[in-house]
């Protein structure tokens, strides 16, 4: 079964970084295009970026553009989020999420993983 | 990217039938059959509900429905039982390469 697993959150302070991990199995990884979606506390969800199955194309929402990156190793099954210069606003539980082959959405989420941004 | 936008809250009670609307633009909603929509409960992972407007994964109930008229998308669920009560969102591809969500309904099961 599809499964994907998110780690590396935590208490950060502003203006550090954290690199997020989401291993995937249960389906061929690198067959698929990879999201990143973030929640604040109480609050809606928020689209950040996607990767192609191969990596070679990425886009990103405004909000994280030029601070984020996505990245991803097929030969390990894991997507990656490098967050730089973090701030409060993006304390969040942080999603990965796959999106199957061909379509526009997002089929499987993982559990999430809570990065808090804190002085 | 602004959020689309959606209903705060909506409520119905078990039997009846609700539809939530999710309104967006010509870049998102009206310009794409991307718009899917997907049901979240306290402290768990969202969960897709609806695909492409209209079309259900295996295994979700056919009391759920999609439709789409111009930017505006809507979810309705009908026999409203005691387990649909969550936040729902609704999420389009835009026109950007991008996805955008809505900012969410509660439903509340009275």
């Amino acid at each position: 079964q599809v499964q994907l697993v998110e780690s590396g959150g935590g208490v950060v302070q502003p203006g550090r970084s954290l690199r997020l991990s989401c291993t995937a199995s249960g389906f061929t990884f690198s067959s698929s295009a990879m999201h990143w979606v973030r929640q604040a506390p109480g609050k809606g969800l928020e689209w950040m970026t996607i990767i192609s199955y191969d990596g070679s194309n990425k886009y990103y929402a405004d909000s994280v553009k030029g601070r984020f990156t996505i990245s991803r190793d097929n030969s390990k099954n894991t997507l990656y989020l490098q967050m730089n210069s973090l701030r409060p606003e993006d304390t969040a539980v942080y999603y990965c999420a796959r999106n199957p082959v061909g379509w526009h959405y997002f089929d499987y989420w993982g559990q999430g993983t809570l990065v808090t941004v804190s002085s | 990217q602004s959020a689309l936008t959606q209903p705060a809250s909506v409520s119905g009670s078990p039997g009846q039938s609700i539809t939530i609307s999710c309104t967006g633009t010509s870049s998102d909603v009206g310009g794409y059959n991307y718009v899917s929509w997907y049901q979240q409960h306290p402290g768990k992972a969202p969960k897709l509900m609806i695909y492409d407007v209209s079309n259900r994964p295996s295994g979700v109930s056919n009391r759920f429905s999609g439709s789409k008229s111009g930017n505006t998308a809507s979810l309705t669920i009908s026999g409203l039982q005691a387990e649909d009560e969550a936040e729902y969102y609704c999420s389009s591809y835009t026109s950007s390469s991008t996805w955008v969500f809505g900012g969410g309904t509660k439903l509340t099961v009275l």
